[in-house]
């Protein structure tokens, strides 16, 4: 079946990028997600890309898609302490509206 | 901004027990759903629910599992005779019109079975 693999932690200084890797084996995939997870908090959107870009950017925030390498990054310019949290890769294939998430990676932002 | 909420934040029951998730879903979504999370592990797709009936559902979501819409705003998850391995993050989430359309998660209710 389909999986989505990132690496668990990161731990990177205030005013830093922060770059979270994230891989999949789903070449069907039409939606790939980034979701922010704060301490007690649910799944928040923090923003997606459609397959049939290579780049997304908003404000503080880029994505990038390597789609020949299933390869999907976020990156966070100017890392402040409270973007630590869990950030999950997700993505969705164009057959199913469900998507496949990733283990979590753990930001830790220090000052 | 309008939100999915999720009752109770914590939950703690003995095994054999049943338990009632709730969730108040945003209110023009129509499709609703129930993920759970292991500790330290990913986040898994319970079921997913439409017009008032399971759309689809994964190989978790056994006869120990069933969902309601009782009223129009509230959705629940129902655990019939809780076992040690249930012990979780319950995440619902809701989308609006099309399936294709990002789905919108609460805050999660921990489960805890003793």
């Amino acid at each position: 079946g389909e999986d989505v693999e990132q690496s668990l932690f990161l731990s990177v200084r205030e005013g830093d990028s922060s770059v979270i890797n994230c891989t999949y084996t789903d070449s069907s995939s039409t939606y790939l997600y980034w979701y922010k997870q704060e301490p007690g908090a649910g799944l928040q959107l923090l923003t997606y890309i459609f397959s049939n870009m290579d780049m997304k950017q908003d404000q503080r925030l880029t994505v990038l898609l390597n789609k020949k390498d299933k390869h999907l990054s976020l990156r966070i310019a100017d890392t402040q302490t409270g973007d630590s949290a869990i950030y999950f890769c997700a993505e969705q294939s164009g057959g199913s509206y469900i998507p496949t998430f990733g283990r979590g990676t753990s930001l830790i932002v220090h000052p | 901004e309008p939100e999915v909420t999720q009752t109770p934040s914590h939950q703690v029951t003995q095994m054999g027990q049943e338990v009632i998730l709730r969730c108040v879903p945003i209110s023009n979504h129509l499709y609703f759903y129930w993920y759970r999370q292991i500790l330290g592990q990913k986040v898994e797709f319970l079921v997913s629910f439409y017009n008032n009936e399971i759309s689809e559902k994964s190989e978790i979501f056994d006869d120990q599992f069933s969902v309601e819409r009782p009223d129009g705003s509230n959705f629940t998850l129902k655990i019939r005779s809780t076992k040690l391995e249930d012990s979780a993050m319950y995440f619902c989430a809701s989308s609006s019109d099309s399936q294709q359309e990002t789905q919108y998660f609460g805050p999660g209710t921990r489960l805890l079975v003793l």
